[in-house]
C-alpha cells in the first residue's frame, strides 16, 4: 500500500519555541492531507485539511495562527506549532488520500513534548 | 451533531471466543463508516469500510441504520487481533473523518 511518513517521530522543545512537523507521501501524490491531534488514551481529533497550493481549512476551535499548515507540493505538508506551550504537547498524526476521496493512509505520528 | 461512540475502552477475550466491538453513530445524512485498526507500535490502517461489504482478517461489520450502529464482529478471536480499534464516520466530503474514542481489544491465549 501507499506509504506516508512523518518526521520527526519525537521532538522535545522548550516553551516558546516553534516546531515543524513534516508529512510526506512517499510513493504517491496527495492533493489532500489531514492533520490530527491525539491526546493520551483519547481519540484522534481532526485539526485541519491541507490542500496542495491553497490555504488549509481548520476545524472549529483550532487556532490557525498557532498551528500553521503549508502544503507546498503534492508530496509534502508541514505543520508548524508556533510558540509552543506545554499544553500543546500531544501526538500529531497526518493522513493523505491517494486520489479524490480515495483511501486514506496514515503517518506513524509525531510526539511533541513541550517543556 | 455528528458523533461516533465506542462505549467500551477495553474488551478482553480469550482466543477462539467471539468478538463484538460496538460502534454507534449520529449523522443526519446517509452515513459512510469505517473501522481502522492500530497494532502495537504501528500506524493506523484501514480495516474495512461498510460500502465494500467485505470481510478482512475474518472481521465483518454491518451498518444498521435503525439502530445507528456499525459493530465490528469476528466469530473466533486470535491473539494477533489484539490492537486498538477505531470506528470512524465520514463527515461531508474530502475524506474528513470523525473518530470514535477507540476500543482496545486484548485477546488472551
Amino acid at each position: 500500500g501507499a506509504v506516508v511518513s512523518q518526521h520527526p517521530s519525537w521532538v522535545i522543545c522548550k516553551s516558546g519555541t516553534s516546531v515543524k512537523i513534516e508529512c510526506r507521501s512517499l510513493d504517491f501524490q496527495a492533493t489532500t492531507m489531514f492533520w490530527y491531534r491525539q491526546f493520551p488514551k483519547q481519540s484522534l481529533m481532526l485539526m485541519a485539511t491541507s490542500n496542495e497550493g491553497s490555504k488549509a481549512t481548520y476545524e472549529q476551535g483550532v487556532e490557525k495562527d498557532k498551528f500553521l499548515i503549508n502544503h507546498a507540493s503534492l508530496t509534502l505538508s508541514t505543520l508548524t506549532v508556533t510558540s509552543a506551550h506545554p499544553e500543546d504537547s500531544s501526538f500529531y498524526i497526518c493522513s493523505a488520500e491517494t486520489s479524490n476521496e480515495g483511501e486514506l493512509f496514515f503517518g506513524e505520528g509525531s510526539r511533541l513534548t513541550v517543556l | 451533531a455528528q458523533r461516533v461512540t465506542q462505549p467500551e475502552k477495553l474488551l478482553s477475550v480469550f482466543k477462539g471466543a467471539p468478538v463484538e466491538l460496538k460502534c454507534n453513530y449520529s449523522y443526519s445524512g446517509s452515513p459512510e463508516l469505517f473501522w481502522y485498526v492500530q497494532y502495537s507500535r504501528q500506524r493506523l490502517q484501514l480495516l474495512l469500510r461498510h460500502i465494500s461489504r467485505e470481510s478482512i482478517k475474518g472481521f465483518t461489520a454491518d451498518l444498521n441504520k435503525g439502530e445507528t450502529s456499525f459493530h465490528l464482529k469476528k466469530p473466533f478471536a486470535q491473539e494477533e487481533d489484539s490492537a486498538m480499534y477505531y470506528c470512524a464516520l465520514l463527515s461531508g466530503g474530502y475524506n474528513k473523518l470523525i473518530f470514535g474514542a477507540g476500543t482496545r481489544l486484548a485477546v488472551h491465549p
